[in-house]
């Protein structure tokens, strides 16, 4: 298994622009998370689904941020418009519904708003 | 969710164990204590998980305390490439899904 693939790794933009940031869980997970991390506020959950639904968003940071997952093997974090404050490292994780919480995370993106 | 306290920052020397604690006294007691890695730039790794007994697999070791009020977490030959921050997390077991990371402990492996 390729494990959770996120693109793209590095991405940078200029404030006000609209950036997108996309997904491919592991086969066969029913849950997907979206996390953010910074040097101040660490490691911080987004959003998670389930079976494509989304679940809890009460960590989106605001409504400049808006997660889609359209069918079991993708879904997308869009920002916009983004801003500086918007740089970190977001991370896309799935886990298996059954059996333990496990969440195996992908490589990220870095994402660097000028 | 329950909350943790960890070491800042750990050190280590190579071949020998590594035993990173963490303390949680308000853990309920259906709550799970869960152990991940972060290597620099990846994204985080689970270790291991345990609610009560004592835990081992090909990783780590993981130690909770009778009262379940601590746990440690033992790397027992730590390598070079153990060198992470280490998340301690509690959290519910199979239908609750929020893991809340914390600052975690740096844990530096030293030749």
């Amino acid at each position: 298994d390729a494990g959770v693939i996120q693109s793209p790794r590095h991405e940078v933009t200029e404030m006000g622009q609209e950036v997108t940031l996309r997904c491919k869980p592991i086969s066969g997970h029913d849950y997907l998370f979206w996390y953010r991390q910074t040097m101040m506020r660490g490691l911080e959950l987004l959003i998670y689904f389930n079976n494509n639904v989304p679940i809890d968003d009460s960590g989106m940071p605001e409504d400049r941020f808006s997660a889609k997952m359209p069918n079991a093997s993708f879904s997308t974090l869009k920002i916009q418009p983004s801003e500086p404050r918007d740089s970190a490292v977001y991370f896309c994780a799935s886990s298996v519904k059954l059996g333990t919480d496990t969440q195996y995370f992908g490589p990220g993106t870095r994402l660097t708003v000028l | 969710d329950a909350k943790t306290t960890q070491p800042t920052s750990m050190d280590c020397a190579e071949g020998r164990a590594a035993n990173l604690p963490c303390n949680h006294s308000t853990i309920s007691g259906n709550e799970y204590v869960y152990w991940y890695r972060q290597i620099h730039s990846q994204g985080p790794q689970y270790i291991i998980h345990g609610l009560k007994n004592n835990e081992t697999n090909e990783m780590a070791s993981l130690i909770i305390t009778e009262d379940r009020k601590s746990s440690t977490l033992i790397l027992p030959h730590a390598t070079l490439r153990d060198t992470a921050v280490y998340y301690c997390i509690v959290g519910y077991g199979q239908g609750a899904q929020k893991l809340v990371f914390g600052q975690g402990t740096r844990l530096t492996i030293n030749p």
